[in-house]
Order: C-alpha cells, then sequence, then structure tokens
C-alpha cells in the first residue's frame, strides 16, 4: 500500500524558517516531488528528489532520506506570497505514478 | 505562451448530463495526466496516456472515459453526471516517463447540481 503524511496546518512569521515534514510509506519508490499550491490555483513544481540528501534552490530547499521515508521542505526568509499548500507526492514505478499527500497549508504572517 | 491548457474553467451542469473537458499541451511532452482535487484538496491520479496510449487507469467509475486523439490533446469525458463528481480536475504532462516532473494545467472547476 501507500501512505503519505503531512501536517495539515502551520503558521509562521514573515522573513523566518519554516520545515515542512513529510513521511511516507510505498512500494516502488522512484522519487518525491514538492508542490506549491495557491488558493485556486494549480500545483506548481518546487522541487524532486530521488538520492538522499539536500537539494537547494533559492529559498526552497527539500532533504530525503530513503532508509527513514522521510522527506522536508524547508523554506528560508518567509514572504507573505508563500502562504500556500505545500504538496509532498511521491513517484512510484516506471509509470510516473504520483501519489500525493494531503498537503501542509502555510499560513505566513507579518 | 500557456503550456498546459484546459477548458473549460467552470462547468455548472446537472446530475445525468454528460460533459466533456479538454486537455492541450504545448512542451512537446509524450505523457498526459489526469487528477481529481475533491473538497479537502486531496490531488489524486485518474488516468495518463504515454504517446496516446493508456498507461494509468486508476479505480475510476466507467462513467469517465478518457480520449487522446494525439500527444499533445487528452480529453476526459465524463456520463451520467452525479454530485460527488463535483470537483476541480486537473490535467498535467511530462516529458516522459522515467521520474518526470509533471506540470500542471490551470484545472476546471466541476459543479454538478
Amino acid at each position: 500500500g501507500q501512505n503519505i503524511d503531512q501536517p495539515t496546518e502551520m503558521t509562521a512569521t514573515e522573513g523566518a524558517i519554516v520545515q515542512i515534514n513529510c513521511t511516507y510509506q510505498t512500494s516502488g519508490f522512484n522519487g518525491l516531488f514538492w508542490y506549491q499550491q495557491h488558493a485556486g490555483e494549480a500545483p506548481t513544481f518546487l522541487s524532486y528528489n530521488v538520492l538522499d540528501g539536500l537539494e537547494e534552490k533559492g529559498r526552497f530547499s527539500s532533504f530525503l532520506s530513503r532508509s527513514k521515508g522521510y522527506s522536508y521542505l524547508l523554506l528560508k526568509e518567509l514572504q507573505m506570497k508563500d502562504s500556500a499548500s505545500y504538496l509532498c507526492a511521491v513517484s512510484r514505478s516506471a509509470t510516473n505514478k504520483l501519489i500525493f499527500g494531503t498537503g501542509t497549508l502555510l499560513a505566513v504572517q507579518p | 505562451d500557456t503550456a498546459v491548457s484546459q477548458t473549460p474553467k467552470y462547468l455548472v451542469t446537472q446530475m445525468g448530463n454528460d460533459k466533456s473537458i479538454k486537455c492541450e499541451q504545448n512542451l512537446g511532452h509524450d505523457t498526459m495526466y489526469w487528477y481529481k482535487q475533491d473538497s479537502k484538496k486531496f490531488l489524486k491520479i485518474m488516468f495518463s496516456y504515454n504517446n496516446k496510449e493508456l498507461i494509468i487507469n486508476e479505480t475510476v467509475p466507467n462513467r469517465f472515459s478518457p480520449k487522446s486523439p494525439d500527444k499533445a490533446h487528452l480529453n476526459l469525458h465524463i456520463n451520467s453526471l452525479e454530485l460527488g463528481d463535483s470537483a476541480v480536475y486537473f490535467c498535467a504532462s511530462s516529458q516522459g516517463l522515467a521520474q518526470e516532473t509533471q506540470y500542471f494545467g490551470p484545472g476546471t472547476r466541476l459543479l454538478v447540481l
């Protein structure tokens, strides 16, 4: 089976750092994606990890530990526009099937 | 400039009707997908096509039928619409099947009354 868990909601302050965790259990693991989704809009790609370690891309970084079934998304220097849902998704096997978590709704406060 | 486009953006219809949603991508990708996002914002894969061949067919009522006339287009036809079909339907595309990033269209907001 497959199971992906993320916190439902988080709140952080403008300028701060926030870490959004994702744990997963799945067979045929083929990589982990993070997407950002603003209310009423489409999910947009943020990051992809297939090997263990940290991937950094500007203010956003993503970490993966395959042995622990764990990933996190780190957002630095938070801005108000970062208020959105952050979706963790695991890619399974050769079909590129994405299994999404329920998403973490991040509210950035002044 | 639009990468993945869907029509219509909004669709309001009565129970029992048949409706279609269209998706087009101009990225030159080989693989296209349909997802359903319910009221709790949970995004779930429905179908995928690679070079017009059905690859993923999740447990979806057979009232839903995808059609891919060519690899740039993937349409979704829904027969006998039910209240529970109300959701946002997203189309996506990726270059291929190997660990490829999926790019999403703007979504079609379907409301069944």
